[in-house]
């Protein structure tokens, strides 16, 4: 059974610093992975998608890697700002690509 | 509208009472899935619909749950007999019928069980 863990659990950092987030998964068969923020009740944004056959996406600050032999992928956010502060999941999708396993997420915070 | 609409946003119940969650995944979106989101297990998968059919339900956790989608597009949720540990967030998706496309999600419906 697939599941994906995200560590740290909580990051606090000033605005202006550079920052990984990573996300682990314990098989290796997946359909891609994908990146997501959350809002305080809101549903979740998509991120940043990583085909299988993919090492890595970028978009604007943002840049996910995927390292499926290792059964790693890490979320590097540059120039962070306050409005980055958020909760970040990592999914799995299944190697049907039918549903994501999400890890519990890192609850991001930016102070100015 | 543009995004993925869910309703009600709020539902408070009593236990044993039947319980219906509607979404209204974006226009031309043919994937629809249903997930719930608890303090305690953060997000499950619950159900995958593509089209009206819904290839995988491996994530219903009992037959008090099902859900139904009609003319490619709305779907609901149904929860019979509810129970206290049912009290999360359910939250839908959509997206293209590629699995490497997005998934777009609503803001949930908010269920709290007496």
């Amino acid at each position: 059974k697939q599941e994906v863990t995200q560590i740290p659990a909580a990051l606090s950092v000033p605005e202006g610093e550079n920052l990984v987030l990573n996300c682990s998964f314990t098989d290796s068969a997946i359909y891609n992975l994908q990146w997501f923020r959350q809002d305080p009740g809101k549903g979740l944004t998509s991120l940043l998608l990583i085909q299988s056959s993919q090492r890595e996406q970028t978009s604007g600050r943002l840049n996910a890697s995927l390292d499926k032999s290792s059964g790693r992928s890490t979320l590097y956010i540059a120039a962070s700002q306050p409005g980055d502060s958020a909760t970040y999941l990592c999914a799995a999708g299944n190697q049907a690509g039918t549903a994501l396993i999400f890890g519990k997420g890192t609850t991001l915070s930016v102070s100015s | 509208g543009a995004g993925v609409s869910q309703s009600p946003s709020n539902k408070v119940t009593e236990k044993g009472k039947d319980v219906e969650l509607r979404c209204d995944p974006i226009s031309g979106h043919t994937a629809l899935y249903w997930y719930r989101q608890s303090l305690g297990q953060g997000l499950e998968f619950l159900i995958y619909f593509q089209g009206n059919s819904a290839p995988d339900k491996s994530g219903l956790p009992s037959d008090r749950f099902s859900a139904e989608r009609t003319g490619g597009s709305v779907s609901t949720l149904t929860i019979q007999r509810t129970q206290q540990e049912d009290s999360a967030v359910y939250l839908c998706a959509s997206s293209f019928s590629d699995s490497n496309q997005p998934q777009h999600f609503g803001d949930g419906t908010r269920l709290s069980i007496l």
